[in-house]
């Protein structure tokens, strides 16, 4: 069966420093991946997504990036944080086809000091 | 401008009592609607997926319906359960299947 696995579950950065986020699926072979930040009392907002080993999208101008060097591997980074960083990050991965769910991670609570 | 809203933004009941969780949209074109439970800390489960042609689905103790007509879905949980205490998100996703529009969520809280 397919997994998928985020790490760190929590982290606390201060400002100016830099971020790595590591998402990685088990059991599929080139999953589409994303990464959504959650805002309390918002919806998910759609940071990046990847339909293929360096394919990336961005969805929102920031100082985020994100890389995926491998078919099942998916990073989020920041060369310097920001306070406004601070949310719930989540991963997710999901078939092409149009009625394939959305797989999330358990997320990693950032907290920009 | 695509857009999900939940109704209400927050709910408690008492368990074994029912509620019904509301969804709007205005994503066009529409391709399907899920509804996704998502417990205190972790990510969200998929628990039920409306596509155009249906108006009801079950899974357990869950219900959607969904009308496409006013651009509508709901969510009835029966005989709730402690263990039904989480935020559930409604979201689209457009025709061209890659747009999923989140709506903010409902936070449900089932009392013993």
């Amino acid at each position: 069966s397919q997994t998928i696995h985020q790490w760190p579950a929590t982290l606390v950065q201060p400002v100016g420093s830099p971020l790595s986020l590591e998402c990685t699926v088990e059991g599929t072979s080139n999953p589409n991946l994303y990464w959504y930040r959650q805002a309390a009392g918002r919806g998910l907002q759609l940071l990046f997504y990847s339909v293929g080993i360096g394919q990336i999208s961005s969805e929102v101008p920031q100082n985020l990036s994100a890389s995926r060097p491998q078919d099942r591997q998916f990073i989020l980074s920041s060369k310097k944080l920001l306070l406004s960083d601070s949310g719930f990050y989540l991963c997710a991965w999901r078939l092409s086809s149009y009625n394939s769910p959305l797989h999330f991670g358990n997320g990693t609570r950032l907290t920009v000091t | 401008k695509n857009q999900v809203e939940q109704s209400p933004q927050s709910l408690i009941i008492l368990e074994g009592k029912n509620c019904t969780l509301q969804c709007n949209y205005t994503v066009s074109p529409f391709s399907n609607l899920r509804w996704y439970k998502q417990d205190t800390g972790r990510g969200p489960v998929s628990l039920t997926i409306m596509t155009f042609s249906e108006n009801t689905k079950s899974n357990g103790r869950y219900t959607a319906t969904l009308d496409a007509d006013t651009k509508q879905s709901s969510l009835h949980i029966t005989a709730s359960q402690l263990s039904d205490s989480a935020s559930y998100i409604c979201v689209v996703l457009d025709n061209y299947g890659q747009n999923f529009v989140f709506g903010p969520g409902t936070r449900l809280s089932v009392l013993p």
